[in-house]
């Protein structure tokens, strides 16, 4: 079973530079989310999905947009990279995005230069 | 809003022994609560979990109890091994399709 998969695992950005970071999932979940994980912050929510269709905004989306066209794809998009944005991104999965578990993606190591 | 608070690391073990990392919580409502592990280079697994008070989630030899009057999920293993060295992550979800998590206790067992 795949579950969650992210693409790519590492990418290095420029300052200006536009990108998307893939994330699919093959569990039929209709939750999808985006964290950003920072040294002593933990993980902190980007952006949500409850469906296909249906997005809203979490902890920090300033920077990022996202787009659900089917249950299975939730892709992250930087319009204009920052260093700030230099992070670990994580997309996650649940079943319903109440009281069921997260399941993670391996994640992708993004440098802003 | 909803927060997770839980101990400071790194945590620095001998093997065989007990571990206990803290967790607290605020949040309105009851929420679910989570512990997740993050093995190195990877994303993060789920460890246990409890969905009401007094429940106790268990997995692979760990433990937490979810404590309402203390608003508390503290996780415990009796025996600790050098392959539990991890980042273990406290979490909750309200119920407002937001998923909040602590800022991670690394955990280093020396054998």
């Amino acid at each position: 079973n795949a579950g969650v998969t992210q693409t790519p695992k590492f990418q290095v950005l420029k300052t200006g530079q536009s990108m998307t970071l893939q994330c699919a999932q093959d569990m039929n979940h209709e939750y999808m989310s985006w964290y950003r994980q920072d040294p002593g912050m933990g993980l902190r929510l980007i952006h949500y999905s409850v469906g296909a269709g249906i997005t809203d905004q979490g902890e920090v989306p300033n920077g990022y947009n996202v787009s659900r066209s089917t249950t299975e794809d939730f892709p992250l998009r930087l319009l204009s990279a920052a260093p700030s944005q230099t992070s670990v991104y994580f997309c996650a999965s649940s079943r319903t995005g109440q009281d069921s578990p997260l399941h993670f993606g391996n994640g992708t190591r993004l440098t802003v230069t | 809003g909803d927060s997770v608070t839980q101990m400071e690391g790194p945590v620095t073990l001998s093997e065989e022994a007990f571990l206990t990392i803290n967790c607290t919580y605020t949040a309105t409502g009851y929420p679910s609560l989570f512990w997740y592990v993050q093995y190195p280079g990877e994303g993060l697994q789920l460890l246990l979990k409890a969905t009401k008070a007094d429940d106790k989630g268990s997995n692979k030899g760990f433990e937490a109890t979810y404590r309402k009057e203390t608003t508390s999920f503290h996780l415990e293993k009796g025996s600790v091994q050098v392959s539990d060295s991890a980042v273990y992550f406290c979490a909750l979800t309200g119920g407002t399709y937001k998923y909040i998590f602590g800022t991670g206790t690394r955990l280093k067992v020396l054998a």
